[in-house]
């Protein structure tokens, strides 16, 4: 059985900061390419950024909102996906999951809830 | 102001079909970028519907199909059931934005 489970989130002041993790079981995590997407309360989904494979070069992208403030890892021999989140604000208050993509069958975690408030 | 275009709900009721529009343009859905439909209720995880325009993951009823025309793509669902009484996200990639992009959500209601 495919599992994603996310964990990490809480609640941080603007400013701060905050590290998600996904450790990821069933599948062959260093084969994957992963990415975050997250859900602000009552609104759609926004895609976060991904990281490659490493024998696809390991590189990552990242949505213009996030760019340069977030950071997306993998240990492989963990088999665990990171999100470092920096200098967070108000509007990154959201769930945040992690995903293989409908590349990879369209595994997602069941979320963690980030929330940005002073 | 989402990338891709869908109508914000729409509503059928037991045993119909309803439709649901997602409207790109010429840098993502009308580039051939695969479009992928995905289903969540309320409180839970987004679940793949339809990957790759047309093609249904094991499990999901053949009632569900997908398809594109041009920038735009449409998920099918026949003999509408109350258990499909969701939210449905559209997703592609965009070139000009190196990534995914998803469209707005579509809250289905089962009359």
């Amino acid at each position: 059985e495919v599992e994603l489970v996310e964990s990490g989130g809480g609640l941080v002041e603007p400013g701060g900061s905050l590290r998600l993790t996904c450790v990821v079981s069933g599948i062959t995590f260093r084969n994957a390419w992963m990415s975050w997407v997250r859900q602000a309360p009552g609104k759609g989904l926004e895609w976060v950024g991904r990281i490659k494979s490493k024998t696809s070069g390991g590189t990552t992208d990242y949505a213009a909102p996030v760019k340069g403030r977030f950071t997306i890892s993998r240990d492989d021999s963990r088999d665990t996906l990171f999100l470092q989140m920096d200098s967070l604000k108000v509007e990154d208050s959201a769930v945040y999951y992690c995903t293989t993509g409908p590349g990879g069958k369209g595994y997602w975690g069941q979320g963690t809830l980030v929330t940005v408030s002073s | 102001q989402s990338v891709l275009t869908q109508p914000p709900s729409v509503s059928g009721a037991p045993g119909q079909r309803v439709t649901i529009s997602c409207t790109g343009s010429s840098s993502n859905i009308g580039a051939g970028y695969d479009v992928h439909w995905y289903q969540q209720v309320p409180g839970t995880a987004p679940k793949l519907l339809i990957y790759a325009n047309n093609n249904r993951p094991s499990g999901v009823p053949d009632r569900f199909s997908g398809s594109t025309s041009g920038t735009s793509a449409s998920l099918a669902i026949n003999g509408l059931q109350a258990e499909d009484e969701a939210d449905y996200y559209c997703q592609s990639s965009d070139s000009g934005l190196s990534g995914w992009v998803f469209g707005g959500g579509t809250k289905l209601t089962v009359l």
